[in-house]
């Protein structure tokens, strides 16, 4: 599979504690996004990376929460401190070149629940 | 602040019908509009993607419009099949830069046999 791949699919955990995600995006692509979505919702921008500088992050992005992409491959999203309130699903997309009128293409997501 | 809605919420419509999802923004000044499939659980497939110069994009059964000036886009859905049950996502792209999408919050199709 060649697709943008995230790891877990399913995450519960305790309020409080500290959760980490990944995503590794489609080969050679150099753009990477994190978006957020919540139930019912559409999802929303939270970052994005071009190869491994993170070029802009939304206001959704409280102190709590760091995103990395170390070597410009794959990323991960870090809740320190989680709340109720973080519980949605983040989704990771990749895209080819850095140009906006690319497609992007998604993964399937990483679907955390605060207890 | 771009506000994006999607009406209707939901549709159920017999198999074979012909379909039309709508889409409004408020800020006309996008550089292009993607529609995307959502089944549940899962992630966002792309399906069209119209930049602001353009008009209309097809895909097989899939014809999408924009109306840039009016704020509106349309996804029509041609002989509709079950396979075609999902949210449909629209969302608006603000700038050049980068893909900082504004997503609605979708219609829910379903299609009965």
């Amino acid at each position: 599979d060649t697709g943008v791949s995230q790891d877990p699919r399913h995450k519960i955990t305790k309020r409080g504690q500290n959760v980490t995600f990944r995503c590794d995006p489609i080969s050679e692509h150099n753009r990477l996004y994190w978006y957020r979505q919540t139930l019912g919702q559409g999802p929303e921008f939270l970052t994005y990376f071009q190869n491994e500088a993170q070029l802009e992050k939304s206001r959704l992005l409280s102190d709590r929460f760091s995103a990395e992409r170390p070597k410009g491959s794959f990323s991960t999203l870090e809740i320190q401190r989680t709340e109720q309130g973080d519980s949605a699903m983040y989704l990771c997309a990749s895209s080819p070149g850095g140009q906006a009128n690319e497609k992007l293409f998604f993964g399937s997501g990483t679907q955390l629940s605060v207890l | 602040k771009q506000e994006v809605t999607q009406i209707p919420a939901a549709l159920s419509v017999p198999e074979g019908e012909n379909l039309v999802l709508n889409c409004s923004f408020t800020d006309s000044a996008i550089y292009n509009l993607q529609w995307f499939r959502q089944d549940p659980g899962k992630g966002l497939t792309s399906l069209l993607l119209i930049q602001s110069s353009q008009r209309e994009q097809t895909s097989g059964r899939l014809n999408a419009s924009l109306d840039k000036s009016s704020g509106r886009s349309t996804l029509y859905i041609a002989a509709s099949q079950p396979g075609d049950s999902a949210t449909y996502l629209c969302a608006v792209c603000p700038s050049g830069t980068a893909s900082k999408l504004t997503f609605g919050t979708g219609t829910r199709l379903q299609v009965t046999l």
